[in-house]
Formats: structure tokens, sequence, C-alpha cells
């Protein structure tokens, strides 16, 4: 199994629907979780940290699920630049402790 | 506020030739990465450092040296390249949320 483990899709979706990206961790341990974003042929970009608590940032929204070591990251109102690779990300103590999902790839079309 | 910057962008080598991809950051960060991305698997890491003049394996380091001598610049050797090492290498520097450089495409022929 691997440790971080996400939906590789790709997800097709229409401009302005909501998107859900879903990801699961196996080290009950881990500590951080983060969403990146990747385009085609960048790098990795920090999107959002993501809190027990939930957290916002405009039309994105993270969440995180301890009991379940499930991660979450709903998209609303799709944009066509919203188009990228998604990657779940999770560390459980120190910066090279540091696993990254493979990513979930999101299209969105006009 | 150059961030990370890696050099090269682009590389074609040779089966048993060697490089050496630098990377250099200007955030003062003690933690420095190399990591390799290849289709389907994800980002995966080579080697990582945590201070000047320290470096320690990740988890796919065969094939692979590194060296830590200032704080900003973090460098990837590769002795003798394999068709196996063709992908796209990024360096990374930061604690947690990390900052990426733009890559290295590499193609080991």
């Amino acid at each position: 199994r691997k440790e971080v483990e996400q939906d590789p899709g790709p997800f097709n979706v229409p401009e302005g629907a909501t998107v859900a990206f879903n990801c699961t961790y196996s080290n009950s341990a881990s500590q951080s979780f983060f969403w990146y974003r990747q385009d085609c042929r960048k790098e990795p970009k920090l999107l959002m940290s993501v809190y027990s608590s939930g957290n916002e940032d405009g039309r994105f929204t993270a969440q995180l699920n301890r009991a379940s070591q499930y991660i979450s990251l709903l998209i609303r109102d799709s944009k066509l630049s919203d188009s990228a690779t998604y990657l779940c990300v999770v560390n459980s103590g120190g910066g090279f402790k540091t696993i990254f999902g493979a990513g979930t790839r999101l299209f969105v079309k006009a | 506020n150059a961030g990370v910057t890696q050099t090269p962008k682009f590389r074609v080598l040779k089966t048993g030739q060697s490089m050496t991809l630098l990377c250099a950051q200007d955030m003062n960060h003690e933690y420095m990465y190399w990591y390799r991305q290849d289709p389907g698997m994800g980002l995966r890491l080579i080697h990582y450092s945590v201070g000047e003049g320290t470096t320690a394996k990740g988890e796919v380091p065969d094939g692979y040296n590194v060296s830590r001598l200032k704080k900003q610049n973090f460098l990837l050797g590769l002795e003798s390249a394999a068709p196996s090492q063709t992908s796209v290498y990024f360096c990374a520097s930061g604690a947690y949320g990390y900052t990426f450089g733009s890559g290295t495409r590499l193609t080991v022929v």
C-alpha cells in the first residue's frame, strides 16, 4: 500500500462546477498536511496547508479527518485556470519525512 | 526574490557520462532536497540536507551523490548516467511548505 494515495483522475469538469479530491495516508503519526498544485511541465507550488479544523482560501476548502486518515480538497466555481495536477502531501515530522502523492489531474473545460 | 534556482533546465547525456545539477536558494533555509519525478510515481526523495555540510540518503539514492558545502547551494551529481535516470529533477528547500526550483529535464540515451 502506498503511504499517500490519490485518485489519479483525470477529472473533467465544466467551468463553474464544484470538484472534490480525496487523499488517504497510511502513517497515523503524520503531523502536517498540504495540497500542492503542479501545472504541466512546471514545478509544484504550495496551494494550502490543511488544518484539523478545516480551512478555506477563497474557492478552495481543505479538510482533514485524522481518525480516517483522510484529506480532501474542494474547489468551488471551477475556472479554466484551475486545470492542473493537485498533489496531496503528508509530513510525519521533519522536512525529510514528507511524502507526496502521485497527484490527481484536473481539466476544466469551457 | 529568486527563491530556488536550478541549472541546467534541460540536458541530454549519453550512458556513462557524468554531470552535476546545481541548486541555489536565497531564503536562508536549512533544509534542502533533491527529488525526481516520473510519470505515475509522484515525487521521490533522492537525497536531502538539514544544514551546511550535512547530507543524507532519501528513498532512491543509488547512482547519485550530493554535496552541501555552502548553506545556499545543494549539488546533485550523477557519476555514470544510466537510462533509468531519465527523469525530471526538482530541488526544493524549506522545513514543511517547500519551495521548488523549476526543474531539470534529463534524458539519458
